[in-house]
């Protein structure tokens, strides 16, 4: 099993420019998530997707969207990328919301 | 508002001290509680997690952490700390009305050899 799985590791933007950070899971989990991660501040929840078919906001939705294309896969879209989305970008999943999350290994996102 | 303390953002030791991290969270009724790792270069993984039951959890690699309800807190120990034990480690907190996980801001552990 893969696991988690993000792509891509890294990518650097300029301010305007719109991309997709793709997420997969071969856990046949229920619930995934998109976090990121600043200095200081832990990880803060952008979206989720509690099932297939669903999709909600986070604490920082702002500036995003995502797309559940499956049970499988999680997508998570920056239409018009700004400085502040500078962050590292977690992606995870769960059986169901209240179990333990597992991780991918995280997307290094920079905006110029 | 509500929030996920953990009072020290880095951590220095040596190798066979003893190590406790504190966590605080602020939120009233039913709570599940995690503290996951980040160890260099690798993925965040769960350390361990109290759903229920017996306030004394225990988890992977000699940790253990303590549900104290009347003081909100869920704090991290291991008596015993070792060179691999450096990482980032985080409390996490989420509440059965909703799911959602609150994080800590994370303390970054050093064991010196």
């Amino acid at each position: 099993n893969a696991g988690v799985t993000q792509t891509p590791k890294f990518q650097v933007l300029k301010t305007g420019q719109s991309m997709t950070l793709q997420c997969a899971q071969d856990m046949n989990h229920n619930s995934m998530y998109w976090y990121r991660q600043d200095p200081g501040m832990g990880l803060r929840l952008i979206y989720y997707s509690a099932s297939e078919g669903t999709t909600d906001k986070g604490e920082v939705p702002n500036g995003y969207n995502v797309s559940r294309l499956n049970k499988r896969e999680f997508s998570l879209r920056l239409e018009s990328a700004a400085p502040s989305q500078t962050s590292v970008y977690f992606c995870a999943s769960s059986v169901w919301q209240k179990d333990e999350q597992y991780f991918g290994p995280g997307t290094r996102l920079t905006v110029t | 508002a509500q929030s996920v303390s953990q009072h020290n953002h880095h951590v220095i030791l040596s190798e066979a001290a003893s190590l406790e991290l504190g966590c605080n969270y602020s939120y009233g009724g039913t709570v599940n509680l995690f503290w996951y790792v980040q160890y260099p270069g690798q993925h965040l993984q769960l350390l361990l997690k109290y759903f229920s039951g017996d306030p004394l959890v225990k988890g992977i690699k000699g940790f253990e952490a303590e549900f104290i309800k009347s003081k909100f807190s869920f704090n991290l120990r291991k008596p015993s700390v070792q060179w691999s034990d450096t990482a980032e480690y985080f409390c996490a907190v989420n509440r059965d009305s909703n799911y959602q996980l609150i994080w800590g801001a994370g303390t970054k552990l050093i064991i010196k050899p």
